[in-house]
């Protein structure tokens, strides 16, 4: 199977401020993505989703940004909350539609 | 929302013997399924695809006849951990998609632990 890295990266904010989680691609042919959250002991759960026709998309207190001139993704989390603590994956597909995760964010809100 | 449900969540087994996992999609109908492996800080990592009624495609590197997976049903499939081994405990994740949109909707896993 195919992932990329073996080293989570970790982010660390205060709750109530806003969280940024970056992430980029590697298949330029990749036309939708997906941002994941992932808990302890637990399966993904899917956040928001984009298309590549999109470069913007609001959901309930998250935004995910793509910019397709230099393969990157990203997520806002407004209002980071002690729950939002987890890690978050970005995930890309294309036409044969395998999808392929990245490698991670740990995200840590302090109280 | 689509609910996907693992079983069993943890299992602990002897070196040489088999473990099968399920895989069950409980609102909707699953055309394709994935098994994913995860191990402990890492990211998902794609073990194979399978479609209802058809043989499974396996990732470049995962051994199909080790990892034996069945998809009868457009609610379930299995995973089969043969003659499993101590390099073979790690988090199994499986995930479902139905015929319409492309988004996978994911199991809350399988911890295996081969002694």
């Amino acid at each position: 199977g195919e992932s990329v890295g073996l080293h989570l990266p970790t982010l660390s904010v205060q709750e109530g401020d806003n969280s940024i989680i970056n992430c980029a691609y590697s298949n330029s042919a990749s036309d939708y993505f997906i941002w994941y959250k992932q808990e302890s002991g637990k399966g993904p759960q899917f956040i928001i989703d984009i298309r590549s026709n999109m470069d913007k998309r609001q959901g309930q207190r998250v935004t995910v940004l793509l910019n397709k001139t230099v393969k990157h993704l990203s997520l806002q989390i407004a209002a980071t909350q002690p729950g939002d603590s987890a890690v978050y994956f970005c995930a890309e597909t294309s036409f044969n539609d395998k999808v392929i995760f990245g490698p991670g964010t740990s995200l840590s809100v302090i109280p | 929302g689509a609910v996907v449900s693992q079983h069993p969540s943890r299992v602990i087994c002897k070196s040489g013997t088999s473990v099968k996992i399920e895989c069950r999609s409980l609102d909707f109908q699953a055309t394709t399924m994935f098994w994913y492996r995860q191990f402990p800080k890492q990211s998902l990592m794609l073990m194979a695809t399978s479609n209802e009624g058809s043989k499974a495609t396996y990732e470049q590197g995962v051994e199909k006849d080790k990892f034996l997976i069945n998809h009868a049903s457009l609610t379930l499939s299995t995973l089969t951990v043969t003659s499993a081994h101590p390099e073979d405990s790690s988090f199994y994740i499986c995930s479902a998609r139905g015929d319409r949109g492309r988004t996978q909707y994911f199991g809350p896993g399988t911890r295996l632990t081969v002694l």
